[in-house]
């Protein structure tokens, strides 16, 4: 059973530049989370998706946003970056939504901003 | 808010001991999941157990247990027969029955000698 699958894993972006970042959950899950992960602030909920919905946000600025496929793959998207956004940007997925179950995540997409 | 603490930075352990990871959470909720994960250099975010708030008994997975202590909202991580591989940093987690977000304490680097 193939894992979360997170792409690209490594990008280097210049300021004010945007970026994509894909993730595949693992087949038959339909939650998708991300988080960001800084030596300084650690490891910080960005939002999660179920369903093509998001149902719920972290404190990020609006440049931070997402969406979910039908097939509950999902992106995230940061525009006009900045120098404190470069991080290892996790994804994880798990089959549903709510106070249950354990996340599996992905080897994360490691953004370096010039 | 609910919030977790790891207190310890760093640990190290020589290989074939045992040793304790500790995490304290604060929340107002009563229902909820906590988790051990493990982030090897490899960076990929690996369960290593999980307790159901509800379940007085505390959870076992091989080598790795868990002391749960609801009242005093404690969830330490014990290692028995600490074997190089355990080596990483571990984050302790808690998941939030309302929002669905897992939020991680700062981590602790465990260091096994050989």
């Amino acid at each position: 059973k193939a894992g979360v699958t997170q792409t690209p894993r490594y990008l280097i972006k210049t300021r004010g530049q945007q970026v994509t970042l894909s993730c595949s959950p693992i087949s038959g899950h339909r939650s998708v989370s991300w988080y960001q992960q800084t030596p300084g602030q650690g490891l910080q909920f960005l939002f999660e998706y179920f369903s093509e919905t998001q149902r719920n946000k972290g404190n990020f600025p609006g440049r931070f946003s997402g969406r979910q496929f039908s097939n509950s793959r999902s992106e995230m998207n940061v525009s006009t970056l900045e120098l404190g956004d470069s991080a290892l940007y996790l994804c994880a997925s798990r089959r549903q939504t709510g106070g249950t179950g354990e996340l599996f995540f992905g080897e994360g997409s490691r953004l370096t901003v010039l | 808010a609910q919030t977790v603490t790891q207190s310890q930075p760093e640990m190290s352990v020589q290989e074939a001991e045992t040793v304790t990871l500790s995490c304290t959470y604060d929340t107002s909720e009563s229902d909820y999941y906590l988790f051990w994960y493990k982030q090897p250099p490899s960076r990929q975010m690996i369960l290593v157990i999980r307790q159901e708030a509800y379940k007085q008994q505390n959870a076992t997975e091989n080598r790795f247990s868990v002391n749960f202590q609801k009242a005093a909202k404690s969830f330490s991580l014990k290692i028995s027969d600490s074997q190089l591989g355990d080596a990483a940093m571990y984050f302790c987690a808690y998941l939030s029955s309302n929002t669905g977000k897992l939020i991680f304490g700062q981590g602790t680097t465990l260091q096994v000698k050989p």
